[in-house]
């Protein structure tokens, strides 16, 4: 299986600031690396897609790059909605397999 | 409305099966694959399979092989995850997802709310 490793574990970080998120493959993956977002209580949801596709209807502050086995997630401007747990997943090759999440805390 | 439609909780004794179901609107259900992740109390997200509506086709993670199963009933646009001799590890929420293809890329771009299962004796 491919391990999927995401840091920090968690991050606090103020209204307005801009964080990175990072999440490394065991193993190449090229650009077969999404992105969600997942609220307390609530189901995950799509950010980024094929590693730098934004979904449609997310905000134009987040952004996705990286191929192979390393991979950024980027956050512009935190908003106060945006404080919440983000998971990489990688969907090369079965299992699809997540990063074991990035916490992310108001400061 | 586009979306997946979960059963409710459940509570189970170690050993015994549980049936998940999860109902798709708004959209064509053969079209998309459904996927189902579980995600234990304060943990990850950890994906068990997917199934094909279309053609009922299935894939397990080995993890969960020979003891889930996974099916559906086009007739009322719903999938089912079953999964049997369950032990207190099993105590989850579980997701049904809509698998959505562009180009060579897979990802989940439709979640149900989720379904808990609890294992206790």
């Amino acid at each position: 299986d491919i391990q999927m490793t995401q840091s920090p574990s968690s991050l606090s970080a103020s209204v307005g600031d801009r964080v990175i998120i990072t999440c490394r493959a065991s193993q190449t993956i090229n650009s077969y690396l999404n992105w969600y977002q997942q609220k307390p209580g609530k189901a995950p949801q799509l950010l980024i897609y094929a590693a730098s596709s934004l979904q449609s209807g997310v905000p134009s502050r987040f952004s996705g790059s990286g191929s192979g086995t390393d991979f950024t997630l980027t956050i512009n401007s935190l908003q106060p909605d945006d404080f919440a747990t983000y998971f990489c997943q990688q969907s090369y090759s079965i299992p699809y397999t997540f990063g074991q999440g990035t916490e992310l805390e108001i400061k | 409305q586009v979306q997946l439609v979960q059963s409710g909780a459940e509570v189970k004794k170690p050993g015994a099966s549980v049936k998940v179901s999860c109902k798709a609107s708004g959209y064509t259900f053969t079209s998309n694959d459904i996927n189902w992740v579980r995600q234990a109390t304060g943990q990850g997200l950890e994906w068990m399979g997917w199934m094909n509506p279309n053609s009922g086709n299935t894939g397990y993670a080995q993890k969960f092989q020979g003891r889930v199963t996974m099916t559906k009933n086009t007739s009322i646009s719903t999938a089912y995850m079953e999964l049997s001799s369950l032990t207190s590890e099993d105590t989850a929420v579980y997701y049904c997802a809509r698998g959505w293809q562009w180009l060579t890329y897979w990802y989940f771009d439709l979640w149900g709310r989720g379904t808990l299962v609890s294992v206790s004796s």
